[in-house]
């Protein structure tokens, strides 16, 4: 099974700030890639799929790069709502493994 | 637009069984698989499972292998996750999620979740 890993597990931001949360892969998964936000008591939603593509309605304040098995997740100008917790996932290959996660919390 | 409406929950004692509806509306439900993940309290995603309805195949995770079934019911929309011997540590909130189209096969619309708690 591919590992996901994710860093930093948490952090704390201010409205306004940027932040950058990275995943890595223990194998290359091309471009299969996918960036979930989950917010306390509610199911995980999808923001970026296939590395750096916008789900709809999604605001383009994310944005998503990466190659191979390094990912990173960019958020610009947070917003209140932003503050939540953030999941990659590998779709390369069965089974379509979760990275552990990532808080954000406000500073 | 698809949307994903799960059973309430549930409280089983160790041992015993369950079963997770999802209904789909909107949409045509065999032309996408639908996946299952749960989480356990406080903790990660951990996929569990997925069936692509049309075919009627479905994949577990090793770790539920000889556990878990999934499958599908073309005539109500309805997937479901069947759960046997149940443990304390299945206790979590099971999803089930459409995966999207596309190669990144990501998972584009969720289920609100079921609670299922393992208790005696």
């Amino acid at each position: 099974d591919i590992q996901m890993t994710q860093s930093p597990s948490s952090l704390s931001g201010s409205v306004g700030d940027s932040v950058t949360i990275t995943c890595r892969a223990s194998q290359r998964i091309g471009f299969y890639l996918n960036w979930y936000q989950q917010k306390p008591g509610k199911a995980p939603e999808l923001l970026i799929y296939g590395t750096s593509n916008l789900q709809t309605g999604v605001p383009s304040r994310f944005s998503g790069s990466g190659s191979g098995s390094d990912f990173t997740l960019n958020i610009t100008s947070l917003h209140p709502e932003d503050f939540a917790t953030y999941y990659c996932q590998q779709s390369y290959s069965a089974p379509r493994t979760f990275g552990p996660g990532t808080k954000l919390e406000i500073k | 637009q698809v949307q994903l409406v799960q059973s309430g929950a549930e409280v089983k004692k160790p041992g015993s069984s369950v079963k997770v509806s999802c209904r789909a509306s909107g949409g045509t439900f065999n032309s996408y698989s639908i996946s299952w993940v749960r989480q356990a309290p406080g903790q990660g995603l951990e996929w569990v499972g997925d069936i692509i309805p049309l075919l009627g195949a479905a994949n577990y995770a090793k770790s539920l292998q000889g556990r878990i079934r999934i499958f599908a019911d073309g005539s109500t929309n309805t997937a479901y996750m069947e759960l046997s011997s149940l443990r304390f540590e299945d206790t979590a909130v099971y999803y089930c999620a459409k995966v999207g189209a596309g190669p990144a096969s990501a998972f584009d619309i969720w289920g609100q979740g079921t609670m299922v708690t393992v208790s005696s």
